[in-house]
């Protein structure tokens, strides 16, 4: 089975902080994405990544960035985090075929006072 | 531009009926359909996909029903079940381009079946 593990299922930062939310697979996947999930908006693509370095804007990159340094890690950076950046964040891997389903890790609940 | 809309915000069935949530979308270049469920507390999972070239998928209890002209997909869960209970996400992407097969999902539907 697929395992995709976000580093934290709760957090709590303040306004202005930089904030790392880490997310690292098992299946040697190429593909990699962040998502965020509010109510009444369902998930919304960050940022994407199709292989080591490489990224990708999604439809709501703003206020984001992120990082691929390997295979299996892809990291969301939140460079000045503010209180419109809490929500529910979703990452997800899948292999290089576009045709297969992507697999979701349990998401971080981030909060921002 | 909500490019998938699921209409319902939520749907309630009893336990053993047909449990049917509907998805529209608009961009006609989206050939590759899927649903995710999604549990309190846990990520989305996999349940059922459809590529435009079918009009209809089975797995088990799941169906999902593509109509192409009316761009609607729908998914009939029978006989539905208390374990159902979750909020259903319909997906669509589009091959090729630099889309690289990127998902965008609607909004959900909470699906409740009543014992």
């Amino acid at each position: 089975d697929v395992k995709v593990t976000q580093s934290s299922r709760y957090l709590v930062k303040r306004t202005g902080e930089k904030v790392f939310l880490e997310c690292v697979q098992d299946m040697d996947h190429e593909n990699m994405f962040w998502y965020r999930q509010d109510p009444g908006l369902g998930l919304r693509l960050i940022y994407f990544s199709y292989d080591v370095k490489m990224k990708e804007k999604g439809d709501i990159p703003e206020g984001y960035s992120v990082s691929r340094e390997k295979k299996e890690r892809f990291s969301l950076i939140l460079e000045s985090a503010s209180t419109n950046q809490t929500s529910m964040y979703l990452c997800a891997s899948r292999t290089g075929f576009s045709r297969q389903p992507q697999h979701f890790g349990d998401g971080t609940r981030l909060s921002i006072l | 531009d909500q490019q998938v809309k699921q209409n319902s915000p939520s749907l309630s069935v009893q336990e053993g009926r047909i449990s049917i949530l509907n998805c529209d979308y608009t961009n006609s270049m989206f050939d590759y359909f899927l649903w995710y469920k999604k549990y309190p507390a846990e990520g989305p999972t996999f349940l059922i996909s459809i590529s435009s070239i079918k009009d209809k998928n089975e797995d088990g209890r799941f169906t999902v029903f593509l109509n192409k002209s009316a761009k609607h997909l729908s998914l009939h869960i029978v006989p539905s079940q208390p374990g159902d209970s979750a909020v259903y996400f319909c997906a669509a992407s589009a091959m090729g381009g630099t889309s690289y097969g990127k998902l965008t999902f609607g909004q959900g539907t909470i699906l409740t079946v009543h014992p």
